[in-house]
């Protein structure tokens, strides 16, 4: 099946930084989903993107399908920031219902 | 709020309770979805239905049993658990659409989850 890899796997921050996270995935995909789960376990949607470039406030997100790869980017990083960041992928070839997860980004942003 | 309803937020049951999750969506989707997201290992489909239709089910053992009665409303019956079934369990939802036969599965949307303590 399809290999989701997240990197890096922890990252510290100092409020008012940016970073970038990147997820590759070893298939084609036809659907890719970035997610933040907050410290109760709610995953909140940031990105629908299996292809092209979203932004949303402080977060954009690129994804390269012909390479494999997706990078999310957070600009002046917030302690509210802090998290688990997910990326989840879905391929024609597997079960287009299930997403496969990444073991996630952790995040600390400090004050 | 993402539109997705999970009930109870936590549950702490004995190995030999019966329990039940439930799950409700509020978004008109078509597709609903079971996760579970232990603490060693990433999240993982358990179950999905399409139009109250199971079409996946990951290998579950069967002390797990699905019921999707209509479109918007999913339970995960508990019977004689573990303790490793110990975890977070999630909901999701999405809409589908059909073509040539198959059905494409599009973005998926999730619960706040249920914390289950198997004692």
């Amino acid at each position: 099946g399809i290999q989701v890899e997240q990197s890096p796997p922890d990252l510290i921050l100092q409020e008012g930084a940016n970073s970038t996270l990147r997820c590759n995935f070893s298939d084609s995909v036809n659907n890719l989903q970035w997610f933040h789960q907050n410290p109760w376990g709610q995953l909140i949607n940031l990105f629908y993107i299996p292809s092209g470039t979203k932004q949303n406030g402080r977060l954009s997100a690129t994804t390269v399908a012909t390479e494999r790869y997706s990078l999310l980017y957070i600009s002046s990083s917030q302690t509210t920031d802090s998290g688990v960041y997910f990326c989840a992928v879905s391929n024609y070839g597997g079960s287009q219902g299930n997403l496969i997860f990444g073991k996630g980004t952790k995040l600390s942003v400090k004050p | 709020e993402t539109g997705v309803t999970q009930t109870p937020r936590h549950l702490v049951m004995g190995m030999t309770n019966k329990k039940s999750l439930k799950c409700e969506q509020h978004l008109g989707h078509n597709a609903m979805y079971w996760y579970k997201q232990s603490a060693k290992k990433p999240l993982e489909l358990m179950f999905v239905y399409n139009f109250k239709e199971q079409t996946e089910n990951n290998s579950v053992p069967s002390r797990f049993s699905p019921e999707c009665p209509n479109s918007s409303h999913l339970f995960l019956h508990l019977h004689t658990l573990q303790p490793e079934d110990s975890a977070l369990y999630l909901c999701a939802s999405s809409q589908t659409s059909a073509s040539g036969g198959s059905s494409s599965y599009n973005e998926q949307f999730f619960g706040p989850g249920t914390r289950l303590t198997v004692l």
